[in-house]
């Protein structure tokens, strides 16, 4: 069966970093996009980024941009999104999804179950 | 970046009937839309790509339509397990976008 798993959310406090993992299995890792998409608490998703199989093709929300990094280990199977400048308005669930296909815009048809980033003082 | 419009936010409707939503772009997105499912306290779920393909798994009473700047998701006789919010999202250009969501509840 298909998997990914995040880790690595928790509370940091504005202006902090945090990295999230996301541990992948049950398929062919390095043939894959991924992505990462976030939920605040009661609200709506928010693409966030995504990277192309190969790790050669990034792309960022216009909200995270330069802020966040995201990178992938094929050899690991881990999906990571390093999260610097937090801001309040970063706090979410944050969710690792597989993408259908190796290009990072392919619908996303696997899900972690999410980590939460509470950006608080 | 392109916008996504769903209506209606809220939809109640019984068992049995059928719901239909709809998504609408700020621009032509082609035929480069999803839609997906969210129950609370869980992660999204694929139902629909590319307008009208149905992800796997998914039965036949979900059907999605489009093209263009107008979409619809169809579900035929509703199931109880089908009460959820359901998302559409773009992939048409980065970056890449969410609806804002329509809740399907139990009348």
């Amino acid at each position: 069966d298909v998997q990914v798993l995040e880790s690595g959310g928790g509370l940091v406090q504005p202006g902090g970093s945090l990295r999230l993992s996301c541990a992948a299995s049950g398929f062919t890792f390095s043939s894959y996009a991924m992505n990462w998409v976030r939920q605040t608490p009661g609200k709506g998703l928010e693409w966030v980024s995504g990277i192309f199989s190969s790790g050669g093709d990034t792309h960022y929300a216009d909200s995270v941009q330069g802020r966040f990094t995201i990178s992938r280990d094929n050899s690991k199977n881990t999906l990571y999104l390093q999260m610097n400048s937090l801001r309040v308005e970063d706090t979410a669930v944050y969710y690792c999804a597989k993408a259908r296909r190796s290009g990072s815009s392919s619908p996303f048809d696997s899900w972690g179950q999410g980590t939460l980033v509470t950006v608080s003082s | 970046e392109i916008v996504l419009t769903q209506s209606p936010a809220t939809l109640s409707l019984s068992p049995g009937e059928r719901a239909t939503l709809s998504c609408r772009a700020s621009e032509s997105i082609s035929s480069y839309l999803a839609w997906y499912q969210q129950k609370p306290g869980q992660a999204p779920r694929l139902l629909i790509y590319d307008a009208s393909n149905r992800a796997t798994g998914i039965p036949a009473r979900f059907s999605g339509s489009g093209s263009g700047t107008d979409f619809t998701l169809t579900i035929n006789s509703l199931e109880p397990e089908d009460f959820a919010v359901y998302y559409c999202q773009q992939r048409n250009s980065w970056p890449l976008t969410f609806g804002g969501g329509t809740k399907v509840e139990i009348k």
